[in-house]
């Protein structure tokens, strides 16, 4: 079946430490997308790519990295620069002028 | 920045009744997309609706965009409780990026 995965579903990080979320799909989509979804909010933007090898800044990426070397795979570092990384991460990919397919999403922890 | 910005923020209804969401966004887009996301979930795509249509139905959903009030809104009629979620608007152009910005949500609760 195609779809997005994300993993894992829970994640605990501690103070200082870096971490990586994982999102994969196989829709063979060339846009993917990161967002930050903090209790009771939206969406927020981390990072955006719309092809492989390139990747855009959203709305709030300091204290995150990523990187795009396949299509199929778009992982999200959140590093010790970011202060408070206690989120809901969503995962989602599109097509051109399609939908957005989202992942489950990842809860990350700071413990 | 956010894009859409949506109102109410909650609504609470009881079941049968319909119920309305709007969404307002700043800039020309090439299409607007509803979201449904159940608590601690991903989002799940319910409808799209181009920038030269003006009313889009699917099912017990209907939306309909206003590009000169840059605007969109979500009927759902007839409730159901299994409707209770947030929902969002998203816009695939922000100043002339194609990035994906999604609105701030409408909360809705739907009594049985």
């Amino acid at each position: 079946d195609g779809g997005i995965t994300q993993s894992p579903k829970y994640l605990f990080r501690k103070e200082g430490q870096n971490v990586t979320l994982s999102c994969e799909q196989n829709l063979n989509h060339d846009a993917m997308y990161w967002y930050r979804q903090d209790p009771g909010q939206g969406l927020r933007l981390i990072y955006y790519s719309q092809i492989v090898n390139d990747f855009q800044k959203g709305d709030i990426a300091e204290g995150y990295s990523v990187s795009r070397e396949k299509k199929e795979s778009f992982p999200l570092t959140v590093t010790s620069a970011q202060k408070n990384p206690t989120a809901f991460y969503l995962c989602a990919s599109t097509g051109a002028n399609t939908e957005a397919f989202f992942g489950q999403g990842t809860r990350l922890t700071v413990v | 920045s956010q894009q859409g910005e949506e109102d109410p923020q909650a609504l609470s209804i009881q079941e049968g009744e319909n119920a309305t969401m709007n969404c307002s966004y700043k800039t020309s887009i090439n299409n607007l997309q509803w979201y449904r996301q159940n608590s601690g979930r991903g989002l799940v795509h319910l409808i799209l609706i181009r920038s030269n249509e003006r009313e889009k139905h699917s099912g017990r959903l209907r939306v309909t965009l206003d590009t000169s009030k840059k605007s969109s809104s979500l009927l759902i009629t007839a409730s159901r409780a299994a409707d209770t979620a947030s929902y969002f608007c998203a816009t695939d152009r922000s100043y002339n990026t194609d990035k994906l910005i999604f609105g701030t949500g409408t909360r809705l609760q739907v009594f049985p």
